[in-house]
């Protein structure tokens, strides 16, 4: 699997803008970059994805480098609840890749000060 | 809003004692998964399954670990017997189709202690 590389940890002011970056050199060109987090005590929850394009959705939006070796999650206006660890993870579009299990790294600590 | 639940949310057991940990995916999933998070380190993969079988598995999926789909709605994981090792958060999960652009749905988590 194509490896991922993320901060350990971050931290942010609340109602502000957090931008996590992850980075995924060797992404191959059917991979999709997800991002889950999991907030304490709480199981994973899928946050956005994308392949090429920048994403946007209720939670967050997904900046995508144009050589798709990095990519920038943003939380337009972090609330206390929105801390978590936040995971970026590559899936393979190819042969059927889209069913395997997920490989979770260690992820991003996002810490939110009031 | 379709949820994954699991039961017990906590589960407490003797070394050596089999133990089957409860999953309801979502309806129409396809699907399923389990996962594991030994305290304060990683969500580590352990086993797939579709259509009533196995898909994949992880190397930390050896013989004392079965998964069944026993009705329409259930999901479990049974470990044989179990190790001090095995005492982790078990997650389930479940997907609606193989697409790389489905995501999985995870429960709030089964913790379980060995002694």
């Amino acid at each position: 699997d194509a490896k991922t590389t993320q901060p350990n940890s971050m931290e942010s002011n609340e109602e502000e803008p957090v931008h996590l970056p992850c980075n995924h050199s060797t992404i191959s060109g059917t991979d999709y970059i997800h991002w889950y987090r999991q907030l304490p005590s709480q199981g994973p929850e899928y946050v956005i994805h994308g392949l090429t394009s920048n994403v946007n959705n209720r939670m967050a939006s997904l900046a995508i480098a144009e050589d798709r070796k990095s990519s920038t999650l943003i939380l337009h206006r972090a609330t206390l609840r929105d801390a978590a660890v936040y995971y970026c993870i590559l899936r393979d579009g190819y042969s059927g890749g889209g069913a395997d299990g997920l490989t979770f790294g260690k992820g991003t600590h996002l810490i939110i000060q009031p | 809003e379709p949820e994954v639940t699991q039961t017990p949310s906590h589960q407490v057991t003797q070394m050596g004692q089999e133990v089957i940990l409860r999953c309801v995916p979502i309806s129409n999933h396809l699907y399923f998964y389990w996962y594991r998070q030994i305290l304060g380190q990683k969500v580590e993969f352990l086993v797939s399954f579709y259509n009533n079988e196995i898909s994949e598995k992880s190397e930390i999926f050896d013989d004392q670990f079965s998964v069944e789909r026993p009705d329409g709605s259930n999901f479990t994981l049974k470990i044989r017997s179990t190790k001090l090792e095995d005492s982790a958060m078990y997650f389930c999960a479940s997907m609606a189709g193989p697409s790389s652009y489905n995501e999985q749905f995870f429960g709030p988590g089964t913790r379980l202690t060995v002694l």
